[in-house]
């Protein structure tokens, strides 16, 4: 079955930075667009990036346009977030998601940006 | 910015219906998804392109559009079916990916 695992969540301080990783299993990976959405604790879903299934083209919230990076090695199976220039405000649970329509999703990964 | 907005809460007694809606300027032309979130647990996809159904999601649950509305409906309502729902839609005019503010559902 398709599944998705994200990992490099942390505590990291204001300004500084983090990578993300995605990893896909039970899926052609290169054949599908894929997304990071963030929830902050008690609140909605909030968009962040999507990039097609080559990495050829990348949209981002803008919120964080500038700043993070998303990308992809599809010989890894892997999607990735750089996340620079940290604020408190992108404190937040970070899922990756498969496809347009968001069909799968993993569990998360915490990102905590404080002093 | 394109927004998509959602009625807070919703609360139904077992076994009736409970309807969701998502308004969002011109969300006619767009296509709708829709996502289950249980607490602590990531979304689950339940309907997507309007009204399609990801295999393994009931039948009870059905979405459709009208006017400037999106609506999830939830068909005889279970205890499981507690939940926040939430729509999403690409909004083309900015090449984003917008959710909704979501809705708690409870079930009485």
């Amino acid at each position: 079955q398709v599944q998705l695992v994200e990992s490099g969540g942390g505590v990291v301080q204001p300004g500084g930075s983090l990578r993300l990783s995605c990893t896909v299993s039970g899926s052609i990976f290169s054949s599908f667009g894929m997304h990071w959405v963030r929830q902050t604790p008690g609140n909605g879903l909030e968009w962040v990036a999507f990039i097609r299934y080559d990495g050829n083209n990348a949209s981002y919230a803008d919120s964080v346009k500038g700043r993070f990076t998303i990308s992809r090695d599809n010989s890894k199976n892997t999607l990735y977030l750089q996340m620079n220039s940290l604020r408190t405000e992108d404190t937040a649970v970070y899922y990756c998601a498969r496809r347009v329509a968001l069909d799968y999703w993993g569990q998360g990964t915490l990102v905590t940006v404080s002093s | 910015s394109y927004v998509l907005t959602q009625t807070p809460s919703v609360s139904v007694a077992p076994g009736k219906t409970a309807r969701i809606t998502c308004g969002g300027n011109n969300i006619g032309s767009k296509s709708v998804q829709w996502y289950q979130q249980k607490p602590g647990q990531a979304p689950m996809l339940v309907v997507f392109y309007d009204s399609d159904r990801p295999s393994g999601i009931p039948e009870r649950f059905s979405g459709s559009k009208s006017g400037n509305t999106a609506t999830l409906t939830i068909s005889r309502v279970e205890a499981g079916d507690e939940a926040d729902y939430y729509c999403q839609v690409w909004d083309s005019d900015s090449d984003h990916y917008v959710f909704g503010t979501g809705t708690k559902v409870t079930v009485l």
